[in-house]
């Protein structure tokens, strides 16, 4: 079964500083691994994607991550944080049946 | 390009009472997946069509819960009698294909008093 887990419901950071979203992985297939970004009373929007090309895997609105299978983990990052970044951010798991398993999902705020 | 459609966006009914979802998918998307969000959760999969059929229900409480995809476009869930459980928000998503990057709609709030 696979399932994933992010560590951190809330995030807090200054705008301008370094934005570190953690998530780890269970699977027992090569996963396909995706980070989503959810805006207030809107659905979910893809911010990037791991398909097993590429271990860092570049989004938009300048966020990234790196698969690390040694680690089961695909943290994501943003270099410098913009208050527009304020969201709720998933990252879900696939085995690519096409059935997404999403986490519970991490609040980051952005202080000015 | 509209992205996915649902409404209503806001629902608030009383226990033991029917509810209904509407979907418009991305125009040309073959697959519809609806998606229940619990309050602090992440959207976990209810149903997934591909075209007209339905190819994955099994995490849809078939008791109370029914949908349908007629002609292979727009969809409707709908929950009879609705419980208190039920609130939370629904999501419609809709991807070219199976396994393509899945589009999500902005959902429908349920309340059930």
């Amino acid at each position: 079964a696979q399932s994933v887990t992010q560590l951190g419901s809330h995030v807090s950071v200054s705008e301008g500083a370094l934005v570190l979203l953690r998530c780890n992985y269970s699977s027992s297939v090569p996963p396909y691994l995706f980070w989503y970004v959810q805006y207030p009373n809107q659905g979910l929007q893809l911010l990037l994607k791991y398909t097993s090309a590429a271990t860092l895997v570049k989004g938009i609105n300048g966020f990234e991550a790196e698969f690390k299978k040694s680690e089961t983990s695909f943290h994501l990052t943003k270099p410098s944080a913009h208050m527009s970044d304020a969201a709720e951010y998933f990252c879900a798991v696939s085995d690519n049946t096409d059935k997404l398993i999403f986490g519970t999902g991490t609040r980051l705020q952005v202080f000015p | 390009e509209a992205g996915v459609v649902q409404s209503p966006r806001y629902k608030i009914i009383e226990k033991k009472q029917p509810v209904a979802f509407w979907c418009n998918p991305i125009s040309g998307h073959n697959t519809l997946y609806w998606y229940r969000q619990n309050l602090g959760q992440g959207p976990e999969l209810l149903i997934r069509y591909e075209n007209e059929e339905a190819v994955d229900d099994s995490q849809l409480p078939k008791d109370r819960f029914s949908a349908e995809r007629l002609k292979g476009v727009d969809s409707t869930l709908k929950i009879q009698p609705a419980e208190l459980g039920d609130s939370a928000v629904y999501l419609c998503a809709s991807s070219l294909a199976r396994s393509e990057t899945q589009y999500f709609g902005p959902g429908t709030r349920l309340l059930v008093l």
